[in-house]
């Protein structure tokens, strides 16, 4: 099963900042957060991940709360290409392969 | 560069039918896993390799699923006497060690 917690589904305004929550409470010290988005159609795109510091790159933000229990990623400005389901993902950084996909949240980015 | 690549993209065949699934990895990528997406379902491991490791077949759902992955480049996902819940998006993808995987487009199977 699962290890996170996701809303089923949020919406955003075109340029404005979406902020995605996951909740992953029993997450243990040497697992990663990583988070992954589907668009219609596609293959999951890798966005970011992280330990405990706040991440950075040039798709998106992660931050994680100090108790790592849970995070937030950030689209700083959100295009109607966003639109799509974002997965958030807990597993070891040489976890020898599996990624345990949850149901995600369904982003819905209007003009 | 060139991305992880599946063929086909579509596949449509009749029930009992064996069908053979083709995933090219990025080159240099020493991992590829294989990953089933049903209609209103999440995505659900199916097998990894590793190198030239055992590969772990833990998420294969019965005896008629199988993979091997060549010269540790090409992989063939097989599915034999091919059943209407077999109907989904089978994905591969790829990674370096320890790096995050990359996924191709999938191949869409239908069984009529």
């Amino acid at each position: 099963d699962a290890k996170t917690t996701q809303p089923p589904s949020m919406d955003c305004a075109e340029g404005r900042a979406a902020n995605l929550p996951c909740n992953h409470s029993t997450i243990s010290g040497n697992e990663y957060v990583y988070w992954y988005r589907q668009i219609h159609s596609q293959g999951p795109q890798y966005i970011i991940h992280g330990l405990k510091n706040n991440e950075t790159n040039e798709m998106a933000s992660l931050i994680i709360t100090e108790d790592r229990k849970s995070s937030t990623l950030i689209l700083p400005h959100a295009t109607l290409r966003d639109t799509a389901v974002y997965y958030c993902i807990v597993g070891l950084y040489n976890q020898g392969g599996k990624l345990i996909f949850g149901q995600g949240t369904e982003l819905s980015v209007k003009p | 560069g060139a991305g992880v690549s599946q063929s086909p993209s579509n596949k449509v065949t009749e029930k009992g039918k064996d069908v053979e699934l083709r995933c090219d990895p990025i080159s240099g990528h020493t991992a590829l896993y294989w990953y089933r997406q049903s209609l209103g379902q999440g995505l659900e491991f199916l097998i990894y390799f590793q190198g030239n490791s055992a590969p772990d077949k833990s998420g294969l759902p019965s005896d008629r699923f199988s993979a091997e992955r060549t010269g540790g480049s090409v992989s063939t996902l097989t599915i034999q006497r091919t059943q209407q819940e077999d109907s989904a998006v089978y994905l591969c993808a790829s990674s370096r060690n320890y790096q995050p995987q990359h996924f191709g487009d999938g191949t869409r199977l239908s069984i009529l």
